[in-house]
């Protein structure tokens, strides 16, 4: 019983660094979404995806790429790494075409710090 | 454009207090509402949730009511626990543009002391 599985949980980067965070999901949702979550921010929608091959930007998408080859998985992508996007991020999926009563179901986050 | 908004705390209580965390919202529809709780080190959970008004949530001894005329979700437990520490988020969804668009408060954070 996945659910969302989120790779890696924590990672260290040096500035000016790229990397990809995995996540990847079961349910067969179509809508998933990165978050990112900052000491008295909440929770910051960065890019969301509503099915395979549709993506768009959320709150704070700079620096950040994401694509959606399949339903179940949805990287995102830090291009140039900045100690602004130290963070702990959060990967989430729901049934949305289902209505908007449909929760959303969050991965374990992976924990980022940029140097 | 939509919002949530709730009090960041922390809340201290002592162990079986009440305990009350005001959520209130702003929305131009019809939204979906939800209470989820993150635990230490974890991603967030569904706690409970309402999707129209007057709507009563509940689950784990935790209730909130969909209220309209106030706009408000306020999350309600009549006797804490320890284990009840967590953060708590309040969350908005609606169907704008025909898909699902959620609005989350900036989490309150929950402190029990036995």
């Amino acid at each position: 019983n996945a659910g969302v599985t989120q790779t890696p949980k924590f990672q260290v980067l040096k500035t000016g660094q790229s990397m990809t965070l995995q996540c990847a999901q079961d349910m067969n949702h179509e809508y998933m979404s990165w978050y990112r979550q900052d000491p008295g921010m909440g929770l910051r929608l960065i890019h969301y995806s509503v099915g395979a091959g549709i993506t768009d930007q959320g709150e704070v998408p700079n620096g950040y790429n994401v694509s959606r080859s399949t339903t179940e998985d949805f990287p995102l992508r830090l291009l140039s790494a900045a100690p602004s996007q130290t963070s702990v991020y959060f990967c989430a999926s729901s049934a949305s075409g289902q209505g908007p009563n449909q929760p959303q179901h969050f991965g374990d986050g992976t924990r980022l710090s940029i140097l | 454009g939509n919002s949530v908004t709730q009090m960041e705390g922390p809340v201290t209580l002592s162990e079986e207090a009440f305990l009350t965390i005001n959520c209130t919202y702003t929305a131009t529809g019809y939204p979906s509402l939800f209470w989820y709780v993150q635990y230490p080190g974890e991603g967030l959970q569904l706690l409970l949730k309402a999707t129209k008004a007057d709507d009563k949530g509940s689950n784990k001894g935790f209730e909130a009511t969909y209220r309209k005329e106030t706009t408000s979700f306020h999350l309600e437990k009549g006797s804490v626990q320890v284990s009840d520490s967590a953060v708590y988020f309040c969350a908005l969804s609606d169907h704008s543009g025909g898909y699902q668009k959620v609005t989350f408060g900036i989490g309150t954070k929950l402190q029990v002391i036995p």
